[in-house]
C-alpha cells in the first residue's frame, strides 16, 4: 500500500512566522502535491512537483513556496504565516505522467494548521 | 474553463435507505473521472475511478459510479448506506492529456440517521 505520511497533525503558529509541513511518501512517485481544504471550497491545488527540484504552481500558490530536494519529500513552506491561511493542508503523490494511473493520487492524513 | 460540481452541500439519508451523489463537470473532452471519501480527521481514499470502458463503475465499500457523457456526470450511488458511510465525498477530474493534476468538487457532506 502506498503510504503518504505528513508529519504534523495538528499545528499552531503565530502571525509571521515561518512554518514548514513536512510529506513523505514511500513508492517512489514522481508526482506530489500540496492542497488546501476548506469548508465549501473543496481542494484547492497550492503547488505540485513533477521531479526533484521541479515544482509549478497551482491555482493559489501566494504566500506559499515549496521545496523538493529528494523523490520521496515535499515541503510546503509558509514563509510568514497569516491568519487567513488557516486550513487544513494535504499532501499528495501519483505515479509517473507516463502511466494511465499518474491522476491516482494517495492522500495523507492532513495538517490543521492554525495561525493565531 | 474546467469544473467540477457536487450540487448536493450535505445529504441525510437513514441507515439502509440507497443513496445518490451527484458530480457534474465542465471538461473539453472525456477526462478521467473519480470519487474520494473523507472520513472524519482523515486524508482522502479513493473510492472508484473511470478511465474508459464500461461506463458503469465499481469500486471499494459497495459504492459503484456511472459515466453518462451526454450528461457530462458521474454519479455515485450505493444500495444501501451503512452508518459507517458517513463522510465526506469528492468527485474529480483529470486530463488525459500528461498533467497529472486533479479538479476536485466542493466536496458533499453525507450523514447517516439510525
Amino acid at each position: 500500500d502506498v503510504k503518504v505520511t505528513q508529519s504534523s497533525r495538528y499545528l499552531v503558529k503565530r502571525t509571521g512566522e515561518k512554518v514548514f509541513l513536512e510529506c513523505v511518501q514511500d513508492m517512489d512517485h514522481e508526482n506530489m502535491f500540496w492542497y488546501r481544504q476548506d469548508p465549501g471550497l473543496g481542494l484547492r491545488l497550492i503547488y505540485f512537483s513533477y521531479d526533484v527540484k521541479m515544482k509549478e504552481k497551482g491555482d493559489i500558490p501566494e504566500g506559499y513556496s515549496v521545496s523538493r530536494e529528494k523523490k520521496e519529500r515535499f515541503s510546503l513552506i509558509l514563509e510568514s504565516a497569516s491568519t487567513n491561511q488557516t486550513s487544513m493542508y494535504l499532501c499528495a503523490s501519483s505515479p509517473p505522467l507516463t502511466t494511465i494511473a499518474k491522476n491516482i493520487q494517495y492522500f495523507g492524513a492532513g495538517t490543521r494548521l492554525s495561525v493565531l | 474553463a474546467q469544473s467540477v460540481t457536487q450540487p448536493d452541500i450535505h445529504i441525510t439519508v437513514s441507515e439502509g435507505a440507497s443513496l445518490e451523489l451527484r458530480c457534474n463537470y465542465s471538461y473539453g473532452a472525456t477526462p478521467y473521472l473519480f470519487w474520494y471519501v473523507q472520513s472524519p480527521g482523515q486524508g482522502l481514499q479513493l473510492l472508484l475511478k473511470y478511465f474508459s470502458g464500461d461506463t458503469l463503475v465499481q469500486g471499494i465499500k459497495g459504492f459503484e459510479a456511472e459515466f453518462k457523457r451526454s450528461q457530462s456526470s458521474f454519479n455515485l450511488r450505493k444500495p444501501s448506506v451503512h452508518w459507517s458511510d458517513a463522510a465526506e465525498y469528492f468527485c474529480a477530474v483529470g486530463a488525459r492529456v500528461n498533467t497529472g493534476k486533479l479538479i476536485f468538487g466542493q466536496g458533499t457532506t453525507l450523514q447517516v440517521k439510525p
